[in-house]
């Protein structure tokens, strides 16, 4: 099993662009989420879904979003990139909601 | 407004050394607690959960609701504990609405 893969690794933007980050899991797991990680922040839940076409907002939502056609996959959009979205991206997968979170390797973001 | 508090961002103990991480929420309902850790270059990976009652890798973790508290022990810790530490919380049992700290940095010094 690959577990939780994300692409891509790295991406600069330019303010403004739009781009689609990939998010799959092969362990048929119901729930995924995206957070961001930020310096002295923690990580933050950007968007999340309890299965396929059911998604909801976390904490931090805006300039982004999500759908979820599969089990497997969970993109996560930024519409018109900013440079306060400039982050490391981290998808996340589980059972249920009291079961362990996968993470994926993580995407680095930066917007000029 | 539900939140997860780490008050300290960076931690240092020396080897054999007990080691606490604090981690406080502030949450109106039964809250369901979670550590997760990430060593240097791995991926970020769940410690423990307070519904488990378990203990991994020498690591236990209470939940007190009095004091709204679910701080890391272990009463001997080692180099490769060396890592960044996260407390998490999920707020809703309908959801999975996540909420996690700033992270500690764990450095255990030889």
């Amino acid at each position: 099993n690959a577990g939780v893969t994300q692409t891509p690794k790295f991406q600069v933007l330019k303010t403004g662009q739009s781009m689609t980050l990939q998010c799959a899991q092969d362990m048929n797991h119901e729930y995924m989420s995206w957070y961001r990680q930020d310096p002295g922040m923690g990580l933050r839940l950007i968007h999340y879904s309890v299965g396929a076409g059911i998604t909801d907002q976390g904490e931090v939502p805006n300039g982004y979003n999500v759908s979820r056609s599969t089990t497997e996959d969970f993109p996560l959009r930024l519409l018109s990139a900013a440079p306060s979205q400039t982050s490391v991206y981290f998808c996340a997968s589980s059972m249920g909601r009291v079961n362990e979170q996968f993470f994926g390797p993580g995407t680095r973001l930066t917007v000029l | 407004a539900q939140r997860v508090t780490q008050p300290e961002k960076l931690l240092s103990v020396f080897k054999g050394a007990p080691v606490e991480l604090k981690c406080n929420y502030s949450y109106s309902g039964s809250p369901e607690l979670f550590w997760y850790v990430q060593y240097s270059r791995q991926r970020l990976q769940l410690l423990l959960r307070h519904i488990s009652r378990e203990s991994i890798k020498g690591f236990t973790a209470d939940l007190n609701k009095g004091e709204t508290s679910f701080h890391l022990k272990k009463p001997f810790a080692q180099e490769e504990d060396s890592a960044m530490y996260y407390c998490a919380l999920n707020r809703c049992r309908n959801n999975n609405d996540m909420r996690f700290g700033a992270g500690t940095r764990l450095t255990v010094k030889p």
